[in-house]
């Protein structure tokens, strides 16, 4: 079985670009999480996708960051204008559903660093 | 709130010698626990997980209990090995969470033979 899939595995820009992050989860699976893993901290939430539809963007900075998921199966994650404190790993996962006791399922994830 | 706190890293231990890393949580209802690992250069993975009170996870030799009185998830090895080297995330999933996972900051084990 496939597992999570992401791109690129790295990323260097300067801080002011743009930047976006792609990720295809696992056949099947409903749920789509992306989050934030900042050095030496536990992964943070970002967004959480059921199907095509967001459950929760509370964390989400939106005045620049950006996450769709066309047809609710890929999700591409962006960052407009990147800040410094943007630098980070960016984790996608996938779950079947968000049911109680569900695994995650994680990426490699994309590492972010911003100049 | 919801949060989890993990025992701070690095922890450096010999092969073949007793692991504990430490976690509590804080959370309301009741959330089902888990343990996820990250090696080297790779994704986070499930370790263990239990769904309620007093059910026990474990696999690859790692155990860990839902204690609701001390609201605690330790996880425990009798004996670690070079290869469970890596990172280990404790967190926390429930209906009260909006099923939301919380994770702790992480503890980086390194075995040495």
């Amino acid at each position: 079985e496939a597992g999570v899939a992401q791109s690129p595995r790295y990323k260097i820009i300067e801080k002011r670009q743009s930047v976006a992050f792609w990720c295809n989860p696992i056949s099947g699976h409903a749920t789509l999480y992306w989050y934030q893993q900042i050095l030496g901290q536990g992964p943070k939430l970002l967004i959480q996708f059921q199907n095509n539809g967001v459950v929760d963007d509370s964390q989400l900075p939106k005045d620049r960051f950006s996450a769709e998921r066309l047809k609710g199966v890929d999700s591409t994650l962006k960052i407009q204008p990147a800040k410094l404190e943007d630098s980070a790993v960016y984790l996608c996962a996938s779950s079947l559903s968000p049911g109680r006791g569900e695994k995650l399922f994680f990426g490699s994830g994309t590492q972010l660093s911003v100049l | 709130g919801n949060s989890v706190t993990q025992m701070e890293g690095p922890v450096t231990l010999s092969e073949e010698a007793f692991l504990t890393i430490n976690c509590t949580y804080t959370a309301t209802g009741y959330p089902s626990l888990f343990w996820y690992v990250q090696y080297p250069g790779e994704g986070l993975q499930l370790l263990l997980k239990a769904t309620k009170a007093d059910d026990k996870g474990s696999n690859k030799g790692f155990e860990a209990t839902y204690r609701k009185e001390t609201t605690s998830f330790h996880l425990e090895k009798g004996s670690v090995q070079v290869s469970d080297s890596a990172v280990y995330f404790c967190a926390l999933s429930g209906s009260n969470t909006g099923n939301q996972f919380y994770f702790g900051t992480g503890t980086s084990l390194t075995v040495i033979p």
